[in-house]
């Protein structure tokens, strides 16, 4: 199973800042990874697959990059709604599926 | 566009079997991967398995023993079956749809996603 990692935890920032959210994969994921946006109470929403290609209708702050073991989410300046729960995933190697823990950007 | 839907029972006792149903509406439940993905209380998301619309499935090996995920194409439903259960099975369900991958295949990422129903295992 490849194990999913993410960090930091918790990300404090202040609207109008940029935000830098690290996955890493237990072995290589190739570009198959995706991130995901889940605020209180909703179900994940989509933002990058690919590693690094928007999904529709996400702003142009939403940055992925990355490849193999190693990834990166960049938001670019901190809107208000962007303040949430963020995950990785995997889908290279199943099964299983995997997603990462999580990490909180808060103000 | 395509929204998905789950129903079911919102509590279910001990030893029981959860059961959930997943309508998709806005599109055909064929050409896809249909998905169950779960969320305990406060915690991370964890893929419970996957049912291809030609009947074939797959499951996460932690759960394997006490799923059965199905479809039915002429309901454009799929099907949650979870045995056994226990107050550790107490979740948000989801149900999510992964495309195929051009090349291999194999199922993509998971988009959409449906709202979600809490499942509460107590006696």
């Amino acid at each position: 199973e490849i194990v999913m990692t993410q960090s930091p935890a918790t990300l404090s920032v202040s609207p109008g800042e940029r935000a830098t959210l690290s996955c890493r994969a237990s072995q290589s994921v190739s570009s198959r990874l995706a991130w995901y946006q889940q605020k209180p109470g909703q179900a994940p929403r989509l933002l990058i697959y690919g590693a690094s290609t928007r999904a529709t209708g996400i702003p142009a702050r939403f940055t992925g990059s990355g490849s193999g073991t190693e990834f990166t989410l960049t938001i670019s300046s901190l809107q208000s709604e962007d303040f949430a729960v963020y995950y990785c995933l995997q889908y290279n190697n199943w099964p299983p599926f995997t997603f990462g823990p999580g990490s909180k950007v808060d103000i | 566009q395509v929204q998905l839907q789950e129903s079911g029972p919102r509590l279910v006792k001990p030893s029981e079997t959860l059961s959930l149903t997943c309508t998709v509406s806005g599109g055909s439940i064929n050409n896809y991967f249909w998905n169950w993905i779960r969320q305990p209380p406060g915690k991370a998301l964890e893929w419970i398995g996957y049912i291809h619309y030609s009947g074939s499935a797959n499951y996460n090996p932690s759960l394997k023993s006490r799923v059965i995920i199905s479809v039915d194409t002429s309901k454009n439903q799929f099907s949650l079956k979870l045995n056994s259960v226990t107050a550790a099975d107490t979740a948000v369900y989801y149900c999510a749809r992964a495309d195929n991958d051009f090349w291999s295949g194999s199922p993509n990422w998971f988009d959409p996603w449906g709202q979600g129903s809490l499942v509460s295992v107590s006696s």
